[in-house]
């Protein structure tokens, strides 16, 4: 079966620009959760979708949004980017319970 | 203070030790309890997860929980040049509406020299 994929795998913006990352989840997964990881933070929990609604959302900032789609791929945009949004943006899928499993993420670099 | 704690390393260990990796929490609320893996530029990769208190072992690998204390640990036996890499704790509670977002720790960086 094949892994959480995602694209791109790195990117690199300047201030103020907008950015769309996308995530296709395992098949048969329907859970699709975003996470942005830096060194100084770590890993926090961005929002997950689940049959194509936000079912639950963390601390960020409106700037940061996300969808699903029928087939549960997903996608995350952060618009006005801002450089503290340079991080690794990884996404996870789950069949349903408390696993997880990441994809390889999205390297962002904010200039 | 953050919900989840974990020591940052960096740890060095020869090729053989025991490793033992920890995190303490402070939300009682936390029922899941996980590890991830996770080496250079790749996702993290789940080890193992239990749920509540107690043990659980899978090859060289044994977590434990105690909810009383509200911490958490991994071992690692016979480590390998292989282990090498950061370990992240994470932690999720029960959601009424099934939600599922994890709690992690900032990971600890683990080096086995051979």
């Amino acid at each position: 079966k094949a892994g959480v994929t995602q694209t791109p795998r790195y990117l690199i913006k300047t201030r103020g620009q907008q950015v769309t990352l996308s995530c296709s989840p395992i098949s048969g997964h329907r859970s699709v959760s975003w996470y942005q990881q830096t060194p100084g933070q770590g890993l926090q929990f961005l929002f997950e979708y689940f049959s194509e609604t936000q079912r639950n959302k963390g601390n960020f900032p409106g700037r940061f949004s996300g969808r699903q789609f029928s087939n549960s791929r997903s996608e995350m945009n952060v618009s006005t980017l801002e450089l503290g949004d340079s991080a690794l943006y990884l996404c996870a899928s789950s069949p349903g319970g408390v696993e997880q499993f990441f994809g390889p993420g999205t390297r962002l670099t904010v200039l | 203070q953050k919900e989840v704690e974990q020591d940052p390393g960096p740890l060095s260990v020869p090729e053989g030790a025991i490793v033992s990796l920890n995190c303490t929490y402070s939300n009682s609320a936390f029922q899941y309890f996980m590890w991830y893996r996770q080496y250079s530029r790749k996702g993290p990769e789940l080890l193992m997860y239990t749920y509540s208190s107690g043990n659980k072992e899978d090859g060289r690998f044994t977590a434990q929980v105690d909810k009383s204390s509200k911490y958490i640990s991994l071992f690692i036996r016979d480590s390998q040049p292989s282990d090498s890499a950061t370990y992240l704790c994470a932690m999720s509670g029960v959601h009424q509406t099934g939600a599922n977002n994890l709690f992690f720790g900032t990971g600890t960086r683990l080096t086995v020299i051979p």
